[in-house]
Order: C-alpha cells, then structure tokens, then sequence
C-alpha cells in the first residue's frame, strides 16, 4: 500500500526563495525519511524525523512532523539551481518479525530557476 | 569511492530475453533491497535480504529472483522479458533491517524491452 502522498507534486520557484513540500501518511509511524533524486541519479537521504520529534534542521533544510495530522513538510530555504530535483518522503512498514521497509510516497518535483 | 553500485547502467534487449543486473556495497552493511522506479517514478521495494537471507518478498513474478552470495552483493536475474518490465531498477543498502534507518541508494539500472 503506497504510505506518503507529496503535495504538491510539481513546484517551481526562482533561486533564492523558499521551497515547501509536503508529505501526508496514512497509518501510524515510528519516523518518517525524506530523500532527494536529481535526474538519472539514485535516491540520496537527506533527514530523519522520529515520531517523538516535531521539528529537525540540517542546513538550509527544516522538517516538521504532525503526528495528528499524520503529515510532514520539507522546507528548503534560500533555494540553489542545485537543489532541483525530485523529494520524496518514505515510511517505515514492518515487513514481518523485526524487519521494516520504506514505503515511498510519488515524490515533488522542484525546479529552482536561476 | 562509489558505496552503492550496480551494473549495468543501461539494459536495452528484447522481450522474452533473460538478463542480470549487479549490485555491491562497500559500506559494510547488513541489508541489501531491490526497487523498481516506474515512469511516473513511484517507487517500491521488490526484495530484501540481510545478511545473505531474504526478509522480504513483496508480489514479485517469479520470473524475478534475487541472489545474495555475500552479504555485499545483491544480484538480480529477471527471465522471460516482458514490456512491462521495463522501469529503473534500484539497489540500495542500509546498515540494519530495523526500522529509521537511511537507505543508501545506487544509481539505477535502466530497462529498456523492445
């Protein structure tokens, strides 16, 4: 069952704004990932946010999670050319006994235009 | 050096064909997956191993299986072609099969069936 839904799923903004994306979940989570693919690349994490967690930087990236809503948003401040590409959020599932797999939402696709 | 990679980059053969793709990691992690990415770029997990043994098997043909000699490799042979196998498929690795752990992802065998 597909977990993560990303809204919106096409954004484009000039360089130097902010970018926000966001992610809504169906089920109860324990954390909840967010990755980057830039084009005909393998998907590279970028944050971890646990359930018992509301808010998380790393860089010029800021994730918050509402557990009551079930959603989460990635905020990309002072957005680079660079930072085009697509931005998924996953989920973990259990996968049977203690093994978990990522289940991925269909993904943002940010263009920055310089 | 390349902690994910899988070979080849590109498969271009005809339907009904048979064909293999590589993957290593040299991160030392446990657990190995297969995804494939369709065009629209949804994402799902197909395989999991840890440690050489399959966790995780979600519907996959059977003309699709997955082989693990060692714990850093993760091949996958597909027999019997069909069009609609044709989308990226994905090796990725991560340090356990527990839950909120980041995935490391290769960047993809793209498979193209004439």
């Amino acid at each position: 069952s597909q977990q993560g839904e990303e809204d919106p799923q096409a954004l484009s903004i000039q360089e130097g704004e902010n970018a926000t994306m966001n992610c809504s979940y169906k089920t109860s989570i324990n954390n909840l990932q967010w990755y980057r693919q830039n084009s005909g690349r393998g998907l590279v994490h970028l944050i971890l946010i646990r359930s018992n967690e509301r808010e998380k930087h790393s860089g010029r990236l800021r994730v918050t999670l509402d557990t009551s809503k079930k959603s989460s948003s990635l905020l990309i401040t002072a957005s680079r050319a660079a930072d085009t590409a697509s931005y998924f959020c996953a989920t973990d599932e259990r996968g049977g006994g203690s093994n978990y797999k990522l289940t991925f939402g269909k993904g943002t696709l940010l263009t920055v235009n310089p | 050096d390349t902690a994910v990679s899988q070979t080849p980059k590109y498969l271009v053969t005809q339907m009904g064909n048979d064909k293999s793709i590589k993957c290593e990691q040299n991160l030392g992690h446990d657990t190995m997956y297969w995804y494939k990415q369709d065009s629209k770029k949804f994402l799902k997990i197909m395989f999991s191993y840890n440690n050489k043994e399959l966790i995780i098997n979600e519907t996959v043909p059977n003309r699709f299986s997955p082989k693990s000699p060692d714990k850093a490799h993760l091949n996958l042979h597909i027999n019997s072609l069909e069009l609609g196998d044709s989308a990226v498929y994905f090796c990725a690795s991560s340090l356990s099969s527990g839950g909120g752990v980041p995935q490391h992802f290769g960047d993809g065998t793209r498979l193209s069936i004439l």
